[in-house]
């Protein structure tokens, strides 16, 4: 496996389940971001993460919770979400401090949630 | 608030030039950045510009004004393939980074 992997890429879950999103990085970055990708809107960053130390919270509400174990790996776990939280998440990795912001994006998983 | 305004939708023919432009308001700014996606794909990095001018690389430039909080994408010799959506966005400090909305490029033969 090459750059960065998120699984499932799909998901459809009720309002009362409760599911992880998985994303792997393999390009030695330290830093990991999770966005929200929905029709229309920009991009909206959710959490980041750098050196498996949460620096970023968007105002998420608390029905996402993610989880860094290592500086390859990233979760985001969901619990009673809501109908608006339908939308892709993208996953994304870069070398904090590198003179120039690239961010390496993964597939996404398109959640819908019913 | 904090924002990126750029164009919903440019058209151009093949082989033209396009330029998508980014202006942007954020109480911090680094660089400024563009990513591509492809419908179903992921975003992928194109350029950063962190001081004033002309950043090329290949048939893609990028340019920023920071006095003028402006941006603009140039993209030359289109290809049917650069079909996809452009986003801008602003490294705005520490990790945090501000998206546009996104440019949706048609290019037709």
């Amino acid at each position: 496996e090459t750059g960065v992997t998120q699984t499932p890429r799909h998901l459809v879950m009720g309002m009362t389940n409760k599911k992880s999103l998985k994303c792997e990085q393999h390009l030695g970055h330290n830093a990991m971001y999770w966005y929200k990708q929905s029709a229309k809107k920009p991009l909206e960053l959710m959490f980041v993460y750098s050196l498996e130390e949460r620096v970023e919270n968007n105002s998420v509400p608390s029905r996402f919770s993610p989880e860094c174990p290592n500086s390859s790996h990233l979760f985001l776990h969901l619990h009673t979400l809501q109908p608006e939280d339908s939308a892709l998440y993208l996953c994304a990795s870069s070398q904090s401090r590198g003179a120039i912001d690239e961010q390496f994006f993964g597939p996404g998983t398109r959640l819908t949630v019913l | 608030g904090q924002s990126l305004e750029q164009p919903s939708e440019v058209t151009a023919v093949e082989g033209a030039i396009v330029q998508i432009n980014c202006t942007y308001q954020t109480s911090g700014f680094y660089g400024l950045s563009w990513y591509q996606q492809h419908d179903g794909g992921a975003p992928t990095f194109l350029s950063y510009n962190a001081l004033d001018g002309l950043e090329e690389t290949g048939r893609f430039s990028s340019f920023l004004s920071r006095s003028d909080s402006y941006g603009y994408l140039l993209l030359q010799e289109l290809q049917m393939k650069d079909s996809a959506s452009y986003f801008c966005a602003v490294r705005a400090g520490g990790f945090k980074t501000i998206f546009g909305a996104g440019t949706r490029l048609f290019v037709k033969a």
